[in-house]
């Protein structure tokens, strides 16, 4: 079946630096990829999305890339803030529904 | 304030009872969905409605059971048939149906069975 898994289940990163999280998909139908945050205890919150009609999009700190060749999705957040730390979820799909991934855990560090 | 409302936010069953977690959005939003979270995993789909009274099996639907009456809400039923309930319950919504797009989730509902 489907399935969208994440490369790290874990990332620490020293504040400042810049953040890259992974992300593979299977089904190459897929249109839509999407990446949420979420803080423990509460509901995942959007980030940022692309359409399969784009390789790239930038957001305030954060950027997506696509590679649809090779089926797979980064998430890459420029100068990391304590505030970031929490599990970030890929998903991909098309039409109604979405395929999450198991989630990569980032842990700033000062 | 526009949003969705899970609730209960924490809740405590026994064994071979049903619960039932609300969930309620004023996003004028079509399509619900319910998903649940357990640690190390991501979200599971259990069921979702794009329409009201209309509702479709997600690939956990097992042990559950929903209703949409209504535009706004979209309760999920844990029934005693779930082998295994304990787990955060997840309520997102989707403008459109049929659409791809982002999903706006709820708080979440977290069922603990004793």
């Amino acid at each position: 079946g489907e399935s969208v898994g994440l490369h790290l289940p874990t990332l620490s990163v020293q504040e400042g630096d810049n953040s890259i999280i992974n992300c593979a998909y299977s089904n190459s139908a897929s249109d839509y990829f999407i990446w949420y945050k979420q803080e423990s205890g509460k509901g995942p919150q959007f980030i940022i999305d692309i359409r399969s009609n784009m390789d790239k999009r930038q957001g305030q700190r954060v950027t997506v890339l696509l590679n649809k060749t090779v089926k797979h999705l980064s998430l890459q957040i420029a100068a990391t803030q304590p505030g970031d730390s929490a599990v970030y979820f890929c998903a991909s799909g098309g039409y109604n529904k979405l395929i999450f991934g198991a989630g990569t855990r980032l842990a700033v560090h000062p | 304030d526009g949003g969705i409302t899970q609730s209960p936010k924490y809740l405590f069953r026994k064994e071979g009872q049903n619960v039932t977690l609300s969930c309620e959005q004023n996003l004028n939003h079509d399509a619900m969905y319910w998903y649940r979270q357990d640690p190390g995993q991501g979200l599971r789909l259990i069921y979702y409605s794009q329409i009201v009274n209309d509702f479709q099996k997600g690939d956990i639907a097992e042990g559950y059971s929903v209703s949409r009456e209504k535009k706004e809400s979209f309760p999920l039923t844990v029934t005693s048939a779930q082998k295994n309930p304990t787990a955060f319950y997840l309520c997102a919504t989707k403008s459109g149906q049929g659409t791809t797009g982002e999903l706006f989730f709820g708080e979440g509902s977290r069922l603990t069975v004793l």
